[in-house]
C-alpha cells in the first residue's frame, strides 16, 4: 500500500497565484484532513472531510477550499496565495469506525514557499 | 476550547539518559491520546496511542506512555533514549464521539540527543 500519498513536495509561489495541493489515500478511510504545520506552532487542521461529498471547515480555512468528490481523493486549492500561507501542509486519512477514531496516517507533506 | 499543552519546546539528552516528555489535554470528557514522532524532514508517525483500559501503553522504538486521568495527563517516557530518537514528538487528542474525529495537537517538543 502507498498510504497518503502528496503532490509536490515542494512548490514556490509568487503572490496573488492559485494551485492546487493533490492528496491520495489507497486504505478506503473515510476520514481525510489536511492540516498546515508552523515552526513551533503544532499542526492546525484547515478543513476535512467524513465522506465522498462532504466536507467542513476545521480551525484555519480562510484562503482555502477543498472537494471530495471520492473516497480516496482529497484535493486543497489556494485561491489567491499570500505570504501567510507559506508552510508544510499535511494531508492525513483515517477509518472512523463504531469504536470511534483510528489513528490517522499522514502524508509526507508539500512544502509551499509563497513569495 | 478543547487545547493541548506539551510542557518542553526543547529537550536536550545524551545517549542512554531517560526520557520524560509531558502532555496535558483539557477536555473533560472521555478522549483518544496519541503520540506522534516526526523525523527531520519526515511526515508524523505514529508512536503509541491509547483508547481504552490499561493506562500504562506501549509503543513502537521502546516508547511508552502513562494515561492519568485525574490528572489530564498522557507523559512520554523511554528508559533510555538513542541518538536515533532525535526528532520532534507531538502529544494529540482526540475527542471520543467528536464528529469531527481530527486531532487536536500540543505544539510539539524537540528532542535532540547527543552520541
Amino acid at each position: 500500500n502507498a498510504g497518503v500519498t502528496q503532490t509536490p513536495k515542494f512548490r514556490i509561489l509568487k503572490i496573488g497565484q492559485s494551485m492546487t495541493l493533490q492528496c491520495t489515500q489507497d486504505m478506503n478511510h473515510n476520514y481525510m484532513y489536511w492540516y498546515r504545520q508552523d515552526p513551533g506552532m503544532g499542526l492546525k487542521l484547515i478543513y476535512y472531510s467524513v465522506g465522498a461529498g462532504i466536507t467542513d471547515k476545521g480551525e484555519v480555512p480562510n484562503g482555502y477550499n477543498v472537494s471530495r468528490s471520492t473516497t480516496e481523493d482529497f484535493p486543497l486549492r489556494l485561491e489567491l496565495a499570500a505570504p501567510s500561507q507559506t508552510s508544510v501542509y499535511f494531508c492525513a486519512s483515517s477509518y472512523r469506525g463504531r469504536v470511534g477514531n483510528q489513528p490517522q496516517h499522514f502524508g509526507d507533506g508539500t512544502r509551499l514557499s509563497i513569495l | 476550547a478543547q487545547s493541548v499543552s506539551q510542557h518542553n519546546h526543547h529537550v536536550i539528552l545524551s545517549e542512554a539518559a531517560s526520557l520524560e516528555l509531558g502532555c496535558n489535554y483539557s477536555y473533560g470528557g472521555t478522549v483518544n491520546l496519541f503520540w506522534y514522532v516526526q523525523y527531520p524532514g519526515q511526515h508524523l508517525q505514529l508512536l503509541l496511542k491509547y483508547f481504552s483500559g490499561d493506562p500504562l501503553v506501549k509503543g513502537i522504538k521502546g516508547f511508552e506512555a502513562e494515561f492519568i486521568k485525574s490528572k489530564f495527563s498522557f507523559n512520554l517516557r523511554k528508559p533510555s533514549v538513542q541518538w536515533s530518537d532525535t526528532a520532534e514528538y507531538f502529544c494529540a487528542v482526540s475527542l471520543y464521539g467528536g464528529s469531527q474525529g481530527n486531532l487536536i495537537f500540543g505544539k510539539g517538543t524537540k528532542l535532540s540527543v547527543k552520541p
